[in-house]
């Protein structure tokens, strides 16, 4: 079964500051990879995805996340944070040909202090 | 485009009254449909995929009986809260996706409150 772990359940940060979040996931196979991001008070907006192709993706707002196979890792970063990347970050994954049945995260709960 | 719906957004119900919530995909044809239901502080939890046409698919601990779900078009799913009690109060969120694409459209969710 697959499963996910992000390992921040909440982080604070200076404005200006470095964005690393950790998620792991657990599947044996061939997956697809999200990162999800839920203002306060909005609903779930995809940030960034990977299907295959260059393990480095970019997204909107700055963001990137990178797929590393041999550690099961798919890490997202944001070199700069600002006040309004407030928010709560999903990581979520589904298997290649698995009926896109998405698992998600606990979530990370981000605050950035301005 | 890939715009999602949900109505009603916020609902008030009775202990063991029934709520029927809609989600639609306002720009596409939604092949699946995903319910999941997010406490608070807490992460999205899968109850159900539904493809159209066809009986959905709940997830270990859901109970298809009390959460009944129908898919009967490529544009509109309905979940109905069954004999509502105030431990289902939630956050009720429907996704779609299109078979052209992995990507799920996410529904702004419909709170239930259960007095």
């Amino acid at each position: 079964a697959q499963s996910v772990s992000q390992h921040n359940h909440h982080v604070i940060l200076s404005e200006a500051a470095s964005l690393e979040l950790g998620c792991n996931y657990s599947y044996g196979g061939t997956v697809n990879l999200f990162w999800y991001v839920q203002y306060p008070g909005q609903h779930l907006q995809l940030l960034l995805k990977y299907f295959s192709g260059d393990p480095l993706v970019k997204g909107i707002k700055g963001f990137e996340a990178e797929f590393i196979k041999s550690k099961f890792s798919f890490n997202l970063r944001k070199p700069s944070v600002q006040w309004s990347d407030t928010a709560e970050y999903f990581c979520a994954v589904n298997a290649q040909g698995g009926g896109f049945k998405t698992i998600f995260g606990a979530g990370t709960r981000l605050f950035v202090k301005a | 485009g890939a715009v999602v719906s949900q109505h009603p957004s916020w609902v008030i119900c009775k202990s063991g009254t029934s709520v029927k919530i809609e989600c639609r995909s306002l720009d596409f044809q939604a092949t699946t449909m995903f319910w999941y239901r997010q406490f608070p502080k807490q992460s999205l939890m899968l109850m159900a995929t539904s493809n159209e046409g066809s009986k959905a698919t709940y997830e270990q601990g859901v109970e298809k009986d009390k959460f009944l779900i129908n898919h009967a078009s490529l544009t509109l799913s309905t979940l109905t809260v069954t004999s509502a009690h105030p431990e289902d109060s939630s956050f009720y969120i429907c996704s779609a996706s299109r078979a052209s694409n992995n990507e799920q459209y996410f529904g702004p969710g419909t709170r239930l409150t259960v007095t």
